[in-house]
């Protein structure tokens, strides 16, 4: 059963726009999340972060939202440029140290 | 500090062999990780280590699998009999106690022919 999920495969964004990649979750308990950023043979590199006491957190371009509610988060990337290109997970974090990761989602932005 | 390192990066073996990665992990941090990654996939959680002692132990990790990290600092995860369906991208990260975010390394790929 997939806890995390995200349900796009791959998004194709021109240079300059945004970025939307979606996640969601089935488990409420999960009280931490986490996007990570990979490009090919090489491991999975943190991007950014998010408590469940908050709904929004910036860095920079990256922005992440977090709707409890839904059970639903998203990573913005904004303005977007080719070197974004790269799978993206996000993760959550259910206790204090093991990651649940979703399956993914490659980004490819466009020059 | 380099960051975290994983040896061998890739190895092709023969169902029925035996293999053995390192990994090596940021020198402070006193959690360490190994997860799993298949084609399509998000990476799964095989086992933890909080310094030496081995916390969590997944049931994806069969009785052929074992990981240790005897001082607390590096770790081996051995696989025996190897069998086709251990092919998959196996990834190792190390984190502090203080915080969430966990740092991987390159990962070695194993492919059982």
């Amino acid at each position: 059963d997939q806890q995390v999920k995200q349900n796009s495969p791959s998004l194709s964004v021109q240079e300059g726009r945004i970025s939307i990649l979606n996640c969601d979750y089935t488990n409420s308990m999960f009280d931490y999340f986490l996007w990570y950023k990979k490009y090919p043979a090489e491991g999975p590199t943190f991007l950014i972060s998010i408590s469940s006491i908050k709904d929004k957190n910036e860095d920079g371009r990256f922005t992440v939202f977090l709707n409890k509610s839904a059970k639903h988060l998203s990573l913005h990337i904004v303005p977007s440029q080719p070197g974004d290109s790269a799978v993206y997970f996000c993760a959550a974090l259910p206790g204090t140290y093991k990651y649940i990761f979703g399956t993914g989602t490659r980004l490819k932005v466009l020059a | 500090d380099t960051g975290v390192s994983q040896d061998p990066r890739h190895k092709i073996t023969k169902r029925g062999q035996n293999v053995t990665f390192r990994c090596d992990p940021i020198s402070e941090h006193n959690r360490l990780y190994w997860y799993r990654q298949t084609l399509g996939q998000g990476p799964e959680f095989l086992t933890y280590f909080q310094n030496e002692a081995q916390l969590e132990k997944s049931r994806l990790l069969s009785d052929r699998f074992s990981a240790e990290r005897p001082k607390g600092s590096f770790s081996t995860l051995e696989i025996q009999r190897t069998e086709q369906g251990d092919s998959a991208m196996y990834l190792c990260a190390s984190s502090s106690l203080s915080l969430n975010e966990q740092f991987f390394g390159p990962g070695t790929r194993l492919t059982v022919l």
